[in-house]
C-alpha cells in the first residue's frame, strides 16, 4: 500500500547542476501535481498533469520542466539549479474528476542548492 | 481565481485546552474545502473535508470544522488538544469545475501545544 513514492528524499546540488525528482503512484489516479513548500508561503503549485499525456504550468513554473511518463509516473526536472530552488518538493496525485477526493501526498524531497 | 487565507501563522495552546484555527476562502463558484495536517518532516495527510450537505464535518484525531458560506469560512476546531497535535495545518480549496481538480493551499498555521 505504497501510495505516492518520491525519490530521492534528500539532495544537495551545486548551482548550475541538473537533476530529476521522481514520483510514482500506485492508486491508478488520473492527475498528478508537483508543489514546493517554503517557510511562510505554504505550498505553491509548480506543474500539474490532469491526465496522462497532458501537463500544465502552475503558479511557479520557471526553472522547472516536467514529464508525465505514463499514468503512474510524473517527474520534475531542474535543468540548471539555483539557490532560490532550495525547498521541499512534494508530489501528489488525485482521481482528478472533480469528485472531491482530495490529494494523496508523497513524503517529500528536501533539496538544497549551494 | 480561488484563494485561501490563514490569518494565524502560529498558534500556541496549552495541553487539554480548546483550539480554533481560522481559514477564509474566496471563490466565484462552488468549492470543496479541505484541512490537511503535516507532522514534522512528513508529507501532508488529509484531516477532513467538506463537499456538500451538513456544514459540520468531523475528521480524524477529534478535529472538526464548520463550513460557513455567508462568511466564506471553514474554521478547524478541537475541544481538547494533546501534545501529539503539534503540527502544521493547511486549509485548502478546490473549485468545482468538473473534471479538473486543483487545490489552492493557505500559508499554514503552526500549532504548538504547551505542556
Amino acid at each position: 500500500n505504497a501510495g505516492v513514492t518520491q525519490t530521492p528524499k534528500f539532495q544537495v546540488l551545486k548551482t548550475g547542476q541538473s537533476m530529476t525528482l521522481q514520483c510514482a503512484q500506485d492508486m491508478n489516479h488520473n492527475s498528478m501535481y508537483w508543489y514546493r513548500q517554503d517557510p511562510g508561503m505554504g505550498l505553491r503549485l509548480i506543474y500539474y498533469s490532469a491526465s496522462e499525456g497532458t501537463t500544465d504550468k502552475g503558479e511557479v513554473p520557471n526553472g522547472y520542466n516536467v514529464s508525465r511518463l505514463n499514468k503512474r509516473e510524473f517527474s520534475l526536472r531542474l535543468e540548471s539549479a539555483a539557490p532560490s530552488q532550495t525547498s521541499v518538493y512534494f508530489c501528489a496525485s488525485s482521481e482528478g474528476r472533480g469528485l472531491g477526493y482530495g490529494y494523496t501526498f508523497g513524503s517529500g524531497t528536501r533539496l538544497t542548492v549551494v | 481565481a480561488q484563494s485561501v487565507t490563514q490569518l494565524d501563522s502560529q498558534v500556541p495552546v496549552f495541553e487539554e485546552a480548546p483550539v480554533e484555527l481560522r481559514c477564509n476562502y474566496s471563490s466565484s463558484v462552488s468549492v470543496y474545502l479541505f484541512w490537511y495536517v503535516q507532522y514534522p518532516n512528513q508529507g501532508l495527510q488529509l484531516l477532513l473535508k467538506y463537499l456538500s450537505g451538513s456544514t459540520l464535518v468531523k475528521g480524524i484525531n477529534g478535529f472538526e470544522a464548520e463550513f460557513n458560506k455567508s462568511q466564506t469560512s471553514f474554521h478547524l476546531r478541537k475541544p481538547s488538544v494533546h501534545i501529539s497535535d503539534t503540527a502544521e495545518y493547511f486549509c485548502a480549496v478546490s473549485e468545482i469545475r468538473g473534471g479538473n481538480e486543483k487545490l489552492t493551499f493557505g500559508t499554514g498555521t503552526r500549532l504548538t501545544i504547551i505542556p
